[in-house]
This record gives structure tokens, C-alpha cells and sequence, in this order.
């Protein structure tokens, strides 16, 4: 069954450092999605993206996160200057045609942890 | 988002169904009613969505009120591979994750 694959798996990383975490959607999927959960926390929503633009971001979605399509494969986050209360597993997901009576398809998340 | 009300937990023995009971007294006409479920270390996973009918997948089945201002996740026969955190979500667009029930499964 295709999957979502999403790199490193963990990343430690120095305050104010710029880190980029990778994801690998399902191969025909068009609707992106990033999402973080803080250690014993809900699952948040960040940001959707379509057709290379953000579809909608959450308000934890501030300037220094930006994500891209870089190639036909890879959906990218960015943290341009990371702080301590980034530290969080991030989920990348994708969706077919982003209705909502699909499924969105979560990777295994990158647990990021910012010192 | 309309808001879903989930207990905090619940226990079953392995091998026993399971029946998870979620409120949404705000539903509007337009909301789907989902189920993820998040396994310990792992990224959440679809487990089921309906709208106004019961649905059975190969996974569980979802009991839907019949004035949907409430639904259940039935795991027919829990194994242990089932503990984890199950979130019961209303769409009516992106998915918003509330606290879940945490299901543990007894041996």
C-alpha cells in the first residue's frame, strides 16, 4: 500500500538555526498537509497546500515556517530560526482531491527537538 | 469547528468489542463524522467517516445517531494492536484533532 514517507525521523537542532524537515507524499495525491504535536499534546493543524500555494495555515503558521513543492515529489517545511517551543513531532499528510470525504494519509512524523 | 466531547479513556479486554462514544450536539448538516486513530509513536491513521448511515469497514464500524448528535466507533473483537488514541473529528473542511480516547487493551 502507498505511503507517506517523511525524513529524518528525528532532528536535534540548535536555537535559532534553520532546519527543513522532508516529506514524500502519496505519488497522486494533490492536497498537502503539515501538522505538529508537542510532546503529550494535541495533534495541530500548520498548513494545507494546492497546486504550489497555500491552501490555508493555522496561526501557529507565523512567518518563520514556509513550506514548498520543490520537485514532483518532495513536500518541504522550514523553520528559519527555530526555537525551544518548536520542539515537536511534525506529520506531513496528503489527500487525493482534498475533499472532506477523504482520507488524509499521515507519514510517521519527524520528532524535532530544538536546544 | 463543531466541537466532539470523547471520554479520556476506556479499557477492554482483548478479543472483546469495543464501543467508543463520541457527542457532537453542534453538528451542522455538512459535517462528516471521522475517526482517526494515532498507535503509540506513530503518525495518526483514517479508521472510518460517515455522514448520516452506518458504515463498516474492514477496520470497525460507525453507528450514527439518528439525529447525529452522537456516533460510535465499534471495534468488533479489540486486539492489542488496537490500543492507541482514537479521535472522533467533525470535517467540514480541515481536520481539527481534539484530546481522543485513549483505548487500552487488557490481555
Amino acid at each position: 500500500e502507498p505511503e507517506v514517507t517523511q525524513t529524518p525521523s528525528h532532528q536535534v537542532t540548535q536555537m535559532g538555526q534553520e532546519v527543513i524537515l522532508r516529506c514524500v507524499p502519496i505519488s497522486n495525491h494533490l492536497y498537502f498537509y503539515w501538522y505538529r504535536q508537542i510532546l503529550g499534546q494535541k495533534v495541530e493543524f500548520l498548513v494545507s497546500f494546492y497546486n504550489n500555494e497555500i491552501s490555508e495555515k493555522s496561526e501557529i503558521f507565523d512567518d518563520q515556517f514556509s513550506v514548498e513543492r520543490p520537485d514532483g515529489s518532495n513536500f518541504t517545511l522550514k523553520i528559519r530560526s527555530t526555537k525551544l517551543e518548536d520542539s515537536a513531532m511534525y506529520f506531513c499528510a496528503s489527500s487525493d482531491r482534498g475533499r472532506i470525504t477523504e482520507t488524509q494519509y499521515f507519514g510517521p512524523g519527524t520528532r524535532l527537538l530544538v536546544l | 469547528d463543531a466541537k466532539t466531547t470523547q471520554p479520556n479513556s476506556m479499557e477492554s479486554n482483548e478479543e472483546e468489542p469495543v464501543h467508543l462514544p463520541c457527542n457532537h450536539s453542534t453538528i451542522s448538516g455538512t459535517d462528516y463524522i471521522h475517526w482517526y486513530r494515532q498507535l503509540p509513536s506513530q503518525g495518526p491513521e483514517y479508521v472510518i467517516h460517515g455522514l448520516t448511515s452506518n458504515v463498516n469497514n474492514r477496520m470497525a464500524s460507525l453507528a450514527i445517531a439518528e439525529d447525529r448528535k452522537s456516533s460510535t466507533l465499534i471495534l468488533h473483537r479489540a486486539t492489542l494492536r488496537d490500543a492507541a488514541v482514537y479521535y472522533c473529528i467533525l470535517r467540514d473542511d480541515k481536520i481539527i484533532f481534539g484530546k481522543g480516547t485513549r483505548l487500552h487493551i487488557l490481555p
